[in-house]
């Protein structure tokens, strides 16, 4: 069973609501990400979050926005989204060991977004 | 940056038979290897992985292997059950302190269809 909690399973918002992604692991991860994934398409990275900060924003455009309250948390703020949008939200997480990180990216099940 | 290129796209088994996934990749420092297993609906999954000090791996029915001069590395399912049935995504990276985070370069996937 996947330790990342990914709420909710579906989401379906309009182009003018604000909506957000919740993610959540107790495995100690200091490392979080968010991917986005269409069908039939490999996973592509959006932001990587490290000790909690940003450490990586592959320029996502302004409209999605990602938070990490704390070492366990992370969000994602979705505001003004266009139907090309709708997509599979993954969340994962991986270790962080003395400065290194261990590879592994464990997956949550995800968040399908409809924009409409 | 790293480029993964992933075959064959689709592959169909019969039950008991052995199944074979091939991934090249062009940045020779890439030095870690995860195989991932999606099922329908859900995220993927980490089934095994590799590191670029290690030529082979196992872990029962499943194993990888990997040539760094060749740069490109399998995954070999044997005795494949109809549970085995999924996309499967290689992926490349390079991890450890100080390297760039979370980005995994995804192969484009397989499709695995195990008949019974």
């Amino acid at each position: 069973d996947t330790e990342v909690t990914q709420t909710p399973k579906h989401l379906v918002m309009g182009m003018t609501n604000k909506k957000s992604l919740k993610c959540e692991q107790h495995m100690g991860h200091r490392a979080m990400y968010w991917y986005k994934q269409k069908a039939k398409k490999p996973p592509e990275l959006m932001f990587v979050y490290s000790y909690e900060k940003l450490s990586i924003n592959e320029s996502v455009p302004s409209r999605f926005s990602p938070e990490c309250p704390n070492s366990s948390l992370l969000n994602l703020h979705l505001h003004a989204l266009q139907p090309e949008d709708s997509a599979l939200y993954l969340c994962a997480s991986s270790q962080v060991t003395t400065g290194k990180l261990t590879g592994e990216l464990f997956f949550g099940e995800g968040s399908r977004l409809t924009v409409l | 940056g790293e480029n993964v290129e992933q075959h064959p796209s689709t592959l169909s088994v019969q039950e008991g038979d052995s199944a074979v996934i091939k991934c090249t990749y062009s940045d020779s420092a890439s030095n870690y290897f995860p195989w991932y297993k999606q099922e329908l609906g859900k995220g993927p999954q980490l089934i095994i992985d590799i590191r670029s000090n290690v030529g082979e791996k196992k872990d029962q029915r499943i194993a990888v292997t990997l040539n760094k001069t060749a740069k490109h590395f399998s995954l070999h399912i044997t005795e494949t059950q109809p549970e085995d049935s999924a996309v499967y995504f290689c992926a490349a990276s390079i991890w450890g302190r100080g390297s760039t985070l979370g980005r995994l370069y995804f192969g484009r996937g397989t499709q695995l269809t195990v008949w019974p």
